[in-house]
């Protein structure tokens, strides 16, 4: 079963209009993370969650929001997208913070800005 | 800043075959080293990892040894099979979160595909 779920798998949106991707987990987990992947380049950490503590990457642009609501959920908001934000959103999660702190992904949810 | 180079794919070997994937990485510090693996369709998992140097990580017939003196990490396993068919990304942990997974710099990744 699916312990990490991304929500929805495909989005299209048109520029501008905003996006909200969502991520669930069974594990429990404390922290849950978003990564977002270009076509063809590595993944790249936007922010994470400790429990409800926020850490945002120094480079993620204020266009990226998030939220979570509670252990299980977080979401994703890109208030303006522009079709630079075009790519994969990938959530993750992890039980600890720390080396052993093996995380886990969800599938994915792709983006399209028309 | 800290930053992960992979050999570049596509890789396509027969079945049985030795497989490599080079790795290297620049780092200040002490990183942890990372290899995750990407099943068609599927997300992400971890499939070794290496926490200081001269560690060796293993799992499912791959393995993958902290070399700092090259500063790389290649990923081998002497027969591959079908199922192995994937992509397969290096990573390492820089130190500001303690070594956490969490903020794990990515290499661009290498799609491997096997064939029968």
């Amino acid at each position: 079963d699916a312990m990490v779920i991304q929500n929805p798998r495909y989005q299209v949106t048109q520029f501008g209009k905003p996006v909200t991707l969502s991520c669930s987990q069974t594990l429990n987990h404390n922290v849950m993370y978003w990564y977002q992947q270009k076509s063809s380049q590595a993944p790249k950490l936007l922010f994470h969650y400790y429990d409800k503590d926020f850490n945002n990457e120094a480079d993620t642009p204020d266009n990226f929001q998030s939220r979570r609501p509670n252990t299980s959920f977080c979401f994703l908001d890109i208030r303006s997208p522009g079709l630079g934000d075009a790519a994969m959103y990938l959530c993750a999660t992890s039980r600890v913070f720390g080396v052993t702190g093996e995380l886990f992904f969800g599938e994915g949810s792709r983006l399209t800005v028309l | 800043g800290d930053s992960v180079t992979q050999m570049e794919g596509p890789v396509t070997l027969s079945e049985e075959a030795f497989l490599t994937i080079n790795c290297t990485y620049t780092a200040t510090g002490y990183p942890s080293l990372f290899w995750y693996v990407q099943y068609p369709g599927e997300g992400l998992q971890l499939l070794l990892k290496a926490t200081k140097a001269d560690d060796k990580g293993s799992n499912k017939g791959f393995e993958a040894t902290y070399r700092k003196e090259t500063t790389s990490f290649h990923l081998e396993k002497g027969s591959v099979q079908v199922s192995d068919s994937a992509v397969y990304f290096c990573a390492l942990s820089d130190n500001r979160y303690g070594g956490s997974q969490g903020n794990l710099i990515f290499g661009k990744g290498t799609k491997l595909s096997v064939k029968p």
